[in-house]
């Protein structure tokens, strides 16, 4: 079964500070994974994505990530964080012989001035 | 505009009542997905669609049921069985064929048990 661990509930940063959500995974097969960013009572916003090709995937807003396929991570980064960047981050999984898409518990970000 | 439609925004529904939740996109994607939402309890699965009449069950399908008659549609009945419907429920769908795009989201319904 796929599943997906984002062990940090709450990430604090101070403005200007760099900012790290991190995800590991589980699937079977390869993977594709995916980041995106919640705002309250809204649907998701996609943030980047790992298909193939580079390890290190940038993304909108400034995010990057990097697919660690040995650490089996694929941790969100950006290396000056905004206040506007508060919000909750979701990092979701598929198999790339699956459509299941299973996402992780999320993880919600206070960026303070 | 292009984009995944949910309605209603809110919904209030009975104790023993049955509830339908729409869900239309007109991205021409071919898979749909379903998901509920509970707070620290990030989005669980509830149906996936690939193709048109064709759907799986995810991770916790009790208690609701789905169709997928045509491929802009997948909407999404709360029966009476599922013993705790209150949440917030998402819909999404994605590109297939080749490599695949990222899952395009509604702005979601809110269920709520009175």
């Amino acid at each position: 079964a796929q599943s997906v661990a984002q062990p940090e509930d709450q990430v604090n940063v101070a403005e200007g500070n760099p900012l790290t959500v991190k995800c590991t995974y589980s699937v079977s097969g390869n993977p594709y994974l995916f980041w995106y960013v919640q705002y309250p009572n809204r649907g998701l916003q996609f943030l980047l994505k790992y298909i193939t090709g580079d390890n290190l995937v940038k993304g909108s807003y400034g995010f990057e990530a990097e697919f660690n396929k040995s650490q089996t991570s694929f941790h969100l980064k950006k290396p000056s964080a905004l206040v506007s960047d508060s919000a909750l981050y979701f990092c979701a999984v598929r198999d790339m012989n699956d459509y299941k898409l299973s996402f992780g518990a999320g993880t919600t970000v206070t960026v303070r001035a | 505009d292009g984009g995944i439609t949910q309605s209603p925004k809110y919904l209030f529904r009975k104790e023993g009542q049955n509830v339908t939740l729409s869900c239309e996109q007109n991205l021409n994607h071919d898979a749909m997905y379903w998901y509920r939402q509970d707070p620290g309890q990030g989005l669980r699965l509830i149906y996936y669609s690939q193709i048109v009449n064709d759907f799986q069950k995810g991770d916790i399908a009790e208690g609701y049921s789905v169709s997928r008659e045509k491929k802009e549609s997948f909407p999404l009945t709360v029966t009476s069985a599922q013993k705790n419907p209150t949440a917030f429920y998402l819909c999404a769908s994605s590109a297939e064929g080749g490599l695949p795009t990222e899952a395009f989201f509604g702005q979601g319904t809110r269920l709520t048990v009175v």
